[in-house]
């Protein structure tokens, strides 16, 4: 079955660390990988996409994720978090047809960030 | 652009009544989605259209929940009778119909049944 796993339900990080959230997929073939982020009382806004090509992507926000086949994973970082990165991140994938009538995503639980000053 | 759009943006209901959520998708877009999102479980896909046509109605959670949408621009999910565990943030988002183009949110409806 198609899921995706976020097992950390709450990080608190201090100001000025580094962030690294996890998120491993179970799919049947290479999936395309994408990081939203919500701040509360917000809709969700995408951080950045994976489709394929270099597994280092770049997001917005100074975000980046890595894509590791062999491991399923697909884990989003940040060098420096700053107090405003405070939300809740979510990882999603979505089929290789994923375009058409195949439009819908996969979304983890979602790991809710709290930055310390 | 404007982004997609919902309305109204908070709705306070009491049990039994009807409820109608609205939502505009961004112009040019052809899929839609409907999503809500509460504590205990996450954000749960509720339908979805392409091209106007609802293509996986799997996630609605009963017959009390309905959903069109009447052309590409506008899209409602009307809950009939509405109850007390209705209540959660209800999504709109919208994509182009390529592959791997992302989903677009709206900023939610958060309903409230009394």
């Amino acid at each position: 079955a198609q899921s995706v796993t976020q097992p950390d339900i709450h990080i608190t990080v201090s100001e000025g660390a580094s962030l690294e959230l996890r998120c491993n997929y179970s799919y049947g073939a290479t999936p395309y990988l994408f990081w939203y982020v919500q701040s509360p009382g917000q809709g969700l806004q995408l951080l950045l996409k994976y489709f394929s090509g270099d597994t280092l992507v770049q997001g917005i926000k100074g975000f980046e994720a890595e894509f590791k086949r062999s491991q399923s994973s697909f884990n989003l970082r940040k060098p420096s978090v700053h107090w405003s990165d405070a939300a809740e991140y979510f990882c999603a994938v979505g089929p290789m047809n994923y375009g058409g009538s195949q439009g819908n995503l996969i979304f983890g639980k979602g790991t809710k960030l709290s930055v310390k000053p | 652009d404007a982004g997609v759009i919902q309305s109204p943006r908070h709705e306070v209901t009491e049990m039994g009544q009807e409820v109608t959520l609205r939502c505009k998708p961004i112009s040019g877009h052809n899929s839609l989605f409907w999503y809500r999102q509460t504590m205990m479980r996450g954000l749960e896909l509720l339908i979805y259209f392409n091209n106007n046509v609802p293509i996986d109605d799997s996630g609605m959670p009963e017959d009390r929940f309905s959903a069109k949408m009447p052309n590409a621009s506008f899209s409602t999910l009307k809950i009939q009778p509405s109850e007390p565990r209705d209540s959660a943030v209800y999504f709109c988002a919208s994509k182009l119909g390529r592959q791997g183009n992302e989903q677009y949110f709206g900023p939610g409806t958060r309903l409230t049944v009394t």
